[in-house]
């Protein structure tokens, strides 16, 4: 049973250019959310898809965007990037639509280095 | 002041010993609580969930959850060096079905053999 898997696995790009993250939730999962992780701290909540629908938002600005497709995969996608956007991106995917308190289940992430 | 505090450590015991590992937090609207532990270059893995106060058991760890004391913890009994790891507390106000989690910073735990 494959779980959460996230591509690509590292990725380096320069200040002011556009990155695509993509993420495959686990097996039976509809709902995906997405959270960043600076060094040293917890991760913070991007956003949630379901049903290709943006749901909730964290505070997290316009230039962070995303896309949910029929197969429930992800997308994230970041414009202009900034030196403070390196960080572990982290893809997390749930049974929200069968069970409202299904907890989150987290893939190993897509390292970002801003340079 | 950040809605959820976890010291950071980092914590170093001896194989065995009875780890306890806490958090606070100041948001009286928050109702479900987990933990997760994180590897060395991997994703939060989960650990335990909670809706209620009280204690809940699986095998070696214990969550315990105070919530007039807004205070949660989380017990690792004997130990193992496999232990070795970021755990990271996490808790939400059930808003969006309880996707939208807010961490504590994690606590870094060292098992030496």
């Amino acid at each position: 049973d494959a779980g959460v898997t996230q591509s690509p696995t590292h990725l380096i790009k320069t200040r002011g250019q556009q990155v695509t993250l993509r993420c495959s939730p686990k097996s039976g999962h509809d709902t995906v959310s997405w959270y960043q992780q600076a060094l040293g701290q917890g991760p913070q909540f991007i956003f949630q898809y379901y049903e290709e629908e943006e749901r909730q938002r964290g505070n997290f600005p316009d230039r962070f965007s995303g896309h949910q497709f029929p197969n429930y995969s992800s997308e994230l996608n970041v414009n202009a990037l900034l030196l403070g956007d390196s960080a572990l991106y982290l893809c997390a995917s749930s049974s929200y639509g069968q069970d409202w308190r299904s907890p989150l289940h987290f893939g190993n992430g897509t390292r970002l280095t801003v340079t | 002041q950040k809605e959820v505090e976890q010291d950071p450590g980092p914590l170093s015991v001896p194989e065995g010993a009875i780890v306890s590992l806490n958090c606070t937090y100041s948001n009286s609207a928050f109702q479900y609580f987990m933990w997760y532990r994180q590897y060395s270059r991997k994703g939060p893995e989960l650990l335990m969930y909670t809706y209620s106060s009280g204690n809940k058991e699986d095998g070696r760890f214990t969550a315990q959850v105070d919530k007039s004391s807004k205070y949660i913890s989380l017990f690792i009994r004997d130990s193992q060096p496999s232990d070795s790891a970021t755990y990271l507390c996490a808790m939400s106000d059930g808003s969006g079905g309880y996707q939208k989690v807010t961490f504590g910073t994690g606590t870094k735990l060292q098992v030496i053999p």
